[in-house]
């Protein structure tokens, strides 16, 4: 079962602008991570939350965390081409079992 | 550093044939972690090993084997395969379970005929 989705499953901008996508999940969480996928490769970890953090930054990655309404979002400001990828958020169980979401796709236009 | 290698990239199996995929890591890293991924989808957790010596079940292990052969290498078989086994699969590791990021395998692309 999947315990995070990730909204929407297909976002389409132009470069330079920003891209925001969010992640609900179920049951409480020890962490969420998120991560991204270029076409035919492995996943590449971006970032980590922790359930008692609210926001954290990494370069042009922002990642919010709202534990009332079991939901995080990935911001990435202006994107560009090479962003172009899948992005998964993965929420770590009491078991430390990471649980993948569906994924967005996202494309950024040149 | 090689990082996670798999072997093989791709294989074609016939519905009942038996094959092993490897995983190796060369990072010292603790756990390890079998995923397939589906079209449209993302990863569901077959089995892992938080540490040498054992393995434990994750979501969807029904049909697959896995063996920690040591601190480098976890492998998955598939002894009987069937067309619903068709997948990508992925294996990463981690320092230890809990809390810290996974390092993903460049995947095996496996179809089953």
């Amino acid at each position: 079962s999947q315990q995070g989705e990730e909204d929407p499953q297909a976002l389409s901008i132009q470069e330079g602008e920003n891209a925001t996508m969010n992640c609900s999940y179920k049951t409480s969480i020890n962490n969420l991570q998120w991560y991204r996928q270029n076409s035919g490769r492995g996943l590449v970890h971006l970032i980590l939350i922790r359930s008692n953090e609210r926001e954290k930054h990494s370069g042009r990655l922002r990642v919010t965390l709202d534990t009332s309404k079991k939901s995080s979002s990935l911001l990435i400001t202006a994107s560009r081409a090479a962003d172009t990828a899948s992005y998964f958020c993965a929420t770590e169980d009491s078991s430390y079992k990471l649980i993948f979401g569906s994924g967005t796709r996202l494309l950024v236009r040149p | 550093n090689a990082g996670v290698t798999q072997t093989p990239k791709f294989q074609v199996l016939k519905t009942g044939q038996s094959m092993t995929l490897q995983c190796a890591q060369d990072m010292n890293h603790n756990s390890m972690y079998w995923y397939r991924q589906d079209p449209g989808m993302g990863l569901r957790l077959i089995y892992y090993s938080a540490s040498e010596g054992t393995t434990d079940k994750g979501e969807v292990p029904n049909g697959y084997n896995v063996s920690r052969l040591n601190k480098r290498e976890f492998s998955l078989r598939l002894e009987s395969a069937a067309p619903s086994q068709t997948s990508v699969y992925f294996c990463a590791s981690s320092d230890t379970s809990g809390g810290l990021e996974q390092y993903f395998g460049p995947g095996t692309r496996l179809t089953v005929t």
